[in-house]
């Protein structure tokens, strides 16, 4: 397996435009998380989807942030419009919960520049 | 709620020296996992610990659980340079990871 892929690996925009970002967790997973990594705040959990279904959101900052998770093997988290505190690195990660939790998977992260 | 406080948030050791991260839970926890983060990457699993009072070790890294199941512990014995990176923990409870604020180690040749 190629672990969990995200993409892209850098993105830059400028205030005001929609980002998207993308994943796709380890086949068999069934829980995937978005967290957002900045030096102020350290690591944090955006949201998390369990059998695709958003299960805690409350990490999410306020609207312009919506994550979706059509299916077992695709994610997006969305920013519209973007400004430029949401700079961060966001990281996708996977777990098998079975009903313990099992390790998370990292993806190599998105690192979002927003001018 | 639920936090996961991590200490010290940095620590700058000589090659040789040891090194230990500590991580506190206001609330008890199902079990907890520790991971690294090397510089400019993302973080890696180490190991997980499950049961009260557990301890494991990993070659010169020691984990432990405490009896309460709400602080832990992240020992390195002799560190080398390769150990640089920033060490954080995670809680898990209710289906939810909390994250500490991970310690960020620096190893000076």
């Amino acid at each position: 397996d190629a672990g969990v892929i995200q993409s892209p690996r850098h993105e830059v925009t400028e205030m005001g435009q929609e980002v998207t970002l993308r994943c796709k967790p380890i086949s068999g997973h069934n829980s995937l998380f978005w967290y957002r990594q900045t030096m102020m705040r350290g690591l944090e959990l955006l949201i998390y989807f369990n059998n695709n279904v958003p299960i805690d959101d409350s990490g999410m900052p306020e609207d312009r942030f919506s994550a979706k998770m059509p299916n077992a093997s695709f994610s997006t988290l969305k920013i519209q419009p973007s400004e430029p505190r949401d700079s961060a690195v966001y990281f996708c990660a996977s777990s098998l919960v079975r009903p313990i939790n099992t390790e998370a998977f990292f993806g190599q992260g998105t690192r979002l520049t927003v001018v | 709620g639920q936090q996961v406080m991590q200490i010290p948030q940095y620590q700058h050791v000589q090659e040789g020296e040891d090194f230990t991260t500590y991580c506190n839970s206001s609330t008890t926890l199902s079990n907890i996992q520790w991971y690294k983060q090397r510089p400019g990457g993302h973080p890696v699993f180490l190991i997980q610990l499950v049961k009260s009072g557990e301890v494991k070790k990993q070659k010169r890294l020691t984990f432990q659980f405490g009896e309460a199941k709400k602080n832990s512990s992240l020992h390195i014995t002799a560190t080398q340079t390769t150990d640089v990176g920033t060490y954080f923990c995670a809680g898990y409870n209710f289906n939810k990871f909390y994250f500490g604020s991970g310690t960020k180690l620096n190893v000076k040749p």
